[in-house]
């Protein structure tokens, strides 16, 4: 199975701030990458897919990137809706997988 | 709208089955693939199975194969997943999701459900 290790596990910033994800595929995966923000209690929303295409109605301060075995999720000023928990998951092939995600907190 | 609605879930004895289902609107089901994902208590997501738009194929997390079988219903516009032989550790919210692009299987995950909590205890 493609395994993916996200870093990292938490993090604390504010409003404002730039902040970085990442997330490492093993074996590589081209770009079947998506990122997931979920929220307590709610279900996961797709952020990013394709590793760098936009979903639909998400803000443009997201932003993926990557290809291969590597690949980031940037927020470029937070809000504080953004505080939440971020997920990858490679849908390359069977079976598909999620990172352990990313809890992003209030400084 | 696009709508997933779960329901089925409830708290139930280890080994006992328990059969989760998942109703579409909104959109062509037949036209798409389906997953479950569940996530534990304070854990992360786990996918548990995905179904092509047919129903021709089906793939499974090895935690759940031989357990517990998908199906779904395109004339209902209905997604199912039967858990038989129920775990402790298969405690856990269950979500069906649809496959971001019609007649893909692997893709990711455009529309979740609010999902059902599943809780297995003796």
């Amino acid at each position: 199975a493609i395994q993916l290790t996200q870093s990292p596990p938490s993090l604390s910033a504010s409003v404002g701030d730039r902040v970085t994800i990442t997330c490492r595929a093993s074996p590589g995966i081209s770009s079947a990458l998506a990122w997931y923000q979920q929220k307590p209690g709610k279900a996961p929303k797709v952020l990013i897919y394709d590793a760098s295409s936009l979903e639909s109605g998400v803000p443009s301060r997201f932003s993926g990137s990557g290809s291969g075995t590597d690949f980031t999720l940037i927020i470029s000023s937070l809000q504080p809706e953004d505080f939440a928990t971020y997920y990858c998951q490679q849908f390359n092939s069977y079976p598909i997988t999620f990172g352990q995600g990313t809890r992003l907190e209030i400084k | 709208q696009v709508q997933l609605v779960e329901s089925g879930g409830g708290v139930v004895q280890p080994g006992r089955p328990l059969r989760l289902s998942c109703a579409a609107s909104g959109f062509n089901f037949s036209s798409y693939a389906m997953h479950w994902v569940r996530q534990a208590p304070g854990k992360g997501l786990e996918w548990v199975a995905v179904t092509s738009y047919d129903g021709n194929r089906k793939y499974y997390a090895d935690s759940v194969k031989g357990r517990f079988t998908l199906s779904r219903d395109n004339s209902k516009n209905t997604l199912f997943l039967q858990m038989n032989s129920l775990r402790i550790e298969d405690t856990a919210v269950y979500y069906c999701a649809r496959v971001g692009a019609d007649f893909w299987t692997f893709y990711h995950m455009d529309v979740w459900g609010k999902g059902t909590t599943v809780t297995v205890s003796s």
